[in-house]
């Protein structure tokens, strides 16, 4: 079975440029968690997408970032621009949340994007 | 403000002893705590949970305590393996809109040496 998998594992890019950050959740799941992993604060959660709507956009750090479920088998996370305190590894999480909204669906993390913002 | 704590951000530990991570939380509403586990260049997998109604739960050589009381969590290691060298986070969760959003703290990296 493909677990969660995320393109590109490595972005380094230029303060200003665009970074677009790919995640494809494994089959079957209908809920899909970004989530950013720094030192300081370590994994916060920045949107959750149930059956590609989403739901909670919270965490999102402000207006440069933006998340995207166009079908249930891919979702992109857009900085524009990036910033050099976006220098951060990206997680992409999916379960299948079931029909008790309140019980807890084990979540699946992909290998996660390092992205490098100079 | 954060609402799960790791205030140690690395433990060392002889292989073959017992290693202890502890997690602290401040929110009561919290109904459910997960250990997850994290190697370099992967994603973390989930090790071990506990509900709130629960003050212990065992896993091979893994357990998890909890006291309500003193909001505070541990996850004991015995006997402590090499390949449990990894970093370690705690997570809380907490049904809020409609899904049960995972809180983590920063993580404790755990070096086991022999």
């Amino acid at each position: 079975d493909a677990g969660v998998i995320q393109s590109p594992r490595h972005e380094v890019t230029e303060m200003g440029q665009e970074v677009t950050l790919r995640c494809k959740p494994i089959s079957g799941h209908n809920s899909l968690f970004w989530y950013r992993q720094t030192m300081m604060r370590g994994l916060e959660l920045l949107i959750y997408f149930n059956n590609n709507v989403p739901i909670d956009d919270s965490g999102m750090p402000e207006d440069r970032f933006s998340a995207k479920m166009p079908n249930a088998s891919f979702s992109t996370l857009k900085i524009q621009p990036s910033e050099p305190r976006d220098s951060a590894v990206y997680f992409c999480a999916s379960n299948r949340q079931g029909l008790v909204p309140s019980k807890y669906y084990e979540q699946y993390f992909g290998p996660g994007t390092r992205l490098t913002v100079t | 403000d954060q609402q799960v704590k790791q205030n140690s951000p690395s433990l060392s530990v002889q292989e073959g002893r017992i290693s202890i991570l502890n997690c602290d939380y401040t929110n009561s509403m919290f109904d459910y705590f997960l250990w997850y586990k994290k190697y370099p260049a992967e994603g973390p997998t989930f090790l071990i949970s506990i509900s709130s109604i629960k003050d212990k739960n065992e896993d091979g050589r893994f357990t998890v305590f909890l006291n309500k009381s003193a909001k505070h969590l541990s996850l004991h290691i015995v006997p402590s393996q090499p390949g449990d060298s990894a970093v370690y986070f705690c997570a809380a969760s907490k049904f809020s809109g409609g899904y049960n959003k995972l809180i983590f703290g920063a993580g404790t990296r755990l070096a086991v040496h022999p």
